[in-house]
């Protein structure tokens, strides 16, 4: 079974800058969700989508980050303009969601890892 | 609001030792607990999750307890190996959502 794929690896970008990751979950998967993890903490939801409707985005900052899952399928999470405070890695994940029978467990991709300069 | 702890930050130890990982959580109304295993520059890797109603799980050396009355977990580690170095993560999910809120993850290094 695929994993959860995330692309680009890395971006290094200059502040201001516009940058978007691309995530693709586990078939199958109705839920998928948008982490952000700065260096030395815990990872951050930022967005959680159930199909292609979006359940949780109380913590996005919709002033500079947006994200989409067209089609229910794959996603993209987009930062314009972006802050030095925006270096981190972005982790999307993925389960089956609530509706179906589901443990509750995430399965995580390995992540798009941001510098900002 | 969910908190969850994690103490140590960091821990070393000598291979072969068995050690316990502690994790701490303020809200015990949670729909499961789940911890991850996370290697340098890598995603994270789900090693076991406990259900509301459950007490332990186990996974080969690994065995994680679920206290909700007192708002704990740990992870128990059986004869550690060098390979076993990584940053262990705990979460617990609410439930509101399958929401997951996690700690900030002990550091452990496995000496040779």
């Amino acid at each position: 079974e695929a994993g959860v794929a995330q692309s680009p690896r890395y971006k290094i970008i200059e502040k201001r800058q516009s940058v978007a990751f691309w995530c693709n979950p586990i078939s199958g998967h109705a839920t998928l969700y948008w982490y952000q993890q700065i260096l030395g903490q815990g990872p951050k939801l930022l967005i959680q989508f159930q199909n292609n409707g979006v359940v949780d985005d109380s913590q996005l900052p919709k002033d500079r980050f947006s994200a989409e899952r067209l089609k229910g399928v794959d996603s993209t999470l987009k930062i314009q303009p972006a802050k030095l405070e925006d270096s981190a890695v972005y982790l999307c994940a993925s389960s089956l969601g609530w509706l179906a029978v589901n443990t509750g467990e995430l399965f995580f991709g390995e992540g798009s890892r941001l510098t900002v300069l | 609001k969910q908190e969850v702890t994690q103490i140590p930050a960091a821990l070393s130890v000598p291979e072969g030792e068995n050690l316990v990982l502690n994790c701490s959580f303020t809200d015990s109304a949670i729909y499961n607990l789940q911890w991850f295993r996370q290697d340098p520059g890598k995603g994270l890797t789900s090693l076991l999750l406990i259900q509301s109603s459950q007490r332990e799980q186990t996974s080969g050396r690994l065995n994680a307890s679920l206290d909700k009355s007192s708002g704990r977990s740990t992870l128990y580690i059986a004869a550690s190996q060098p390979g076993d170095s990584a940053t262990y993560l705990c979460a617990v999910d609410t439930g509101a959502n399958s929401k997951l809120t996690f700690g900030k993850g002990i550091t452990l290094s496995v000496r040779p």
